[in-house]
């Protein structure tokens, strides 16, 4: 069975940092590219980012409004995918979902509310 | 960046009734190895979304056959052939042609 499980979620003030964790389980995570999508509440969906997998170099990429200040990782060997954003603003409030680049296992989120 | 513009923005619609949901996209999707990646999500109230369409019309394991995707090059389409009530939510195309990028959403609710 397919699992991905997010956490690291939390309140954190304007200009802070946070790391987020997505646990993968029932796929080879080794061979999946990864992707972070959020979503504010009762908006739409917006995509984060992206890594490759190690074979393709890991390479990431990024959407505009986070480019620069929001870090994807992944470590094969805990099967674990990771977001570490700094610099946060207000309008970075969201759901943060982990999902395979192919968007068919999506975690069930994780909130992250940036306010002071 | 492509832009996903999906119509209408709210659908209701009659239990057993077909719907259909139009995503126009600001450029071609076909991508330079000949496939259109163009997909369809489900997000049911209070739950994270879920793939039914990828590449314009393949359905996912699981989702049920009233579900079908059609279109090419700018223009998509996804069709319920007959609404049930499990099938309230919100609708998202998304791209992955040209980085990613999703439709606005169209929320189908029961009339």
């Amino acid at each position: 069975e397919v699992q991905v499980v997010e956490s690291g979620g939390g309140l954190v003030k304007p200009g802070g940092s946070l790391r987020l964790s997505c646990a993968a389980s029932g796929f080879t995570f080794s061979n999946a590219w990864m992707s972070w999508v959020r979503q504010v509440s009762g908006k739409g969906l917006e995509w984060v980012g992206r890594i490759k997998r190690k074979i393709d170099g890991e390479t990431t990429d990024y959407a505009a409004p986070v480019k620069g200040r929001f870090t994807i990782s992944r470590d094969d060997s805990t099967n674990t995918l990771y977001l570490q954003m700094n610099s946060l603003k207000t309008e970075d409030t969201a759901v943060y979902y982990c999902t395979t680049d192919e968007f068919n296992y999506w975690g069930q989120g994780t909130l992250v509310t940036v306010s002071s | 960046d492509v832009l996903l513009t999906q119509s209408p923005l709210s659908l209701p619609v009659t239990l057993g009734q077909p719907a259909s949901i139009s995503c126009r996209s600001s450029q071609s999707l076909v991508f330079r190895d000949g496939n259109t990646y163009l997909s369809w999500f489900q997000q049911r109230p209070g739950q994270s979304p879920r793939r039914l369409i990828y590449k314009v019309s393949n359905r996912d394991s699981g989702v049920p056959d009233r579900f079908s995707g059609s279109g090419s090059g700018t223009d998509f389409t996804l069709k319920i052939s007959r609404v049930e009530a499990e099938d309230v939510g919100v609708y998202y195309c998304m791209q992955a042609t040209h980085w990613r990028t999703f439709g606005q959403g169209t929320m189908v609710e029961i009339k």
